[in-house]
């Protein structure tokens, strides 16, 4: 089955314990980025990649890392979480981005908790 | 920059009732415009979407009309079920392939339809 896929779906942590959330997709898409979920605002992009060791930031880069050592992976990195980043986080994958009605693929979601 | 708004929610109709929810946007060129649904506790699906002007979107009974002369794609459902409560978004993504915006999705803030039989 075509996914994409995270972990961990939930997670509460303290401020400042680095965190990494995991994506992956099956589906040998070139495009990945990651979205953030807040109420009132919709989903605004974080970060995202064109292809293996291609990344560039999206609107909310701030407090942020991420890497595409391979395909199929996109992982996010919060180095020093703080409360603020308390959020709904999407990954998302396309074949090209590029093509007119391509369809970006979501996974089915990280609420983060930071205290 | 940029911009997709959508009706205020949320939205409460009873089983069968005909649905609009309003969506307009601001972009340069021609944009690709979608719809997105989020039924609770899972991602984002896409539901329908149109990529140049006059385009009909349609998909489980939804259709959206891309109107590049009033800057609008309002989702309508004839007869909505009490499976159509969700949250659906509006968004859209440029045209153009390169740039800092490269294939970014710009989404309207999200409409909650909560449907009762």
């Amino acid at each position: 089955e075509a996914q994409v896929t995270q972990n961990p779906r939930y997670l509460i942590t303290v401020t400042g314990k680095k965190l990494t959330v995991t994506c992956s997709q099956n589906m040998n898409h070139e495009y990945m980025s990651w979205y953030r979920q807040d109420p009132g605002l919709g989903l605004r992009q974080i970060y995202y990649s064109m292809n293996v060791e291609v990344t560039d930031k999206g609107d909310v880069p701030e407090g942020y890392k991420v890497s595409r050592k391979e395909k199929r992976n996109f992982p996010l990195i919060l180095e020093s979480p703080s409360p603020n980043q308390t959020s709904l986080y999407f990954c998302a994958s396309s074949f090209s981005p590029g093509l007119a009605g391509d369809e970006q693929f979501f996974g089915p979601g990280t609420r983060l908790t930071v205290l | 920059g940029n911009s997709v708004t959508q009706m205020e929610g949320p939205v409460t109709l009873s089983e069968e009732a005909f649905l609009t929810i309003n969506c307009t946007y601001t972009a340069t060129g021609y944009p690709s415009l979608f719809w997105y649904v989020q039924y609770p506790g899972e991602g984002l699906q896409l539901l329908l979407k149109a990529t140049k002007a006059d385009d009909k979107g349609s998909n489980k009974g939804f259709e959206a009309t891309y109107r590049k002369e009033t800057t609008s794609f309002h989702l309508e459902k004839g007869s909505v079920q009490v499976s159509d409560s969700a949250v659906y978004f509006c968004a859209l993504r440029e045209a153009h392939a390169g740039g800092t915006s490269y294939g970014k999705l710009t989404f309207g803030q999200g409409t909650i339809l909560t449907v009762h039989p």
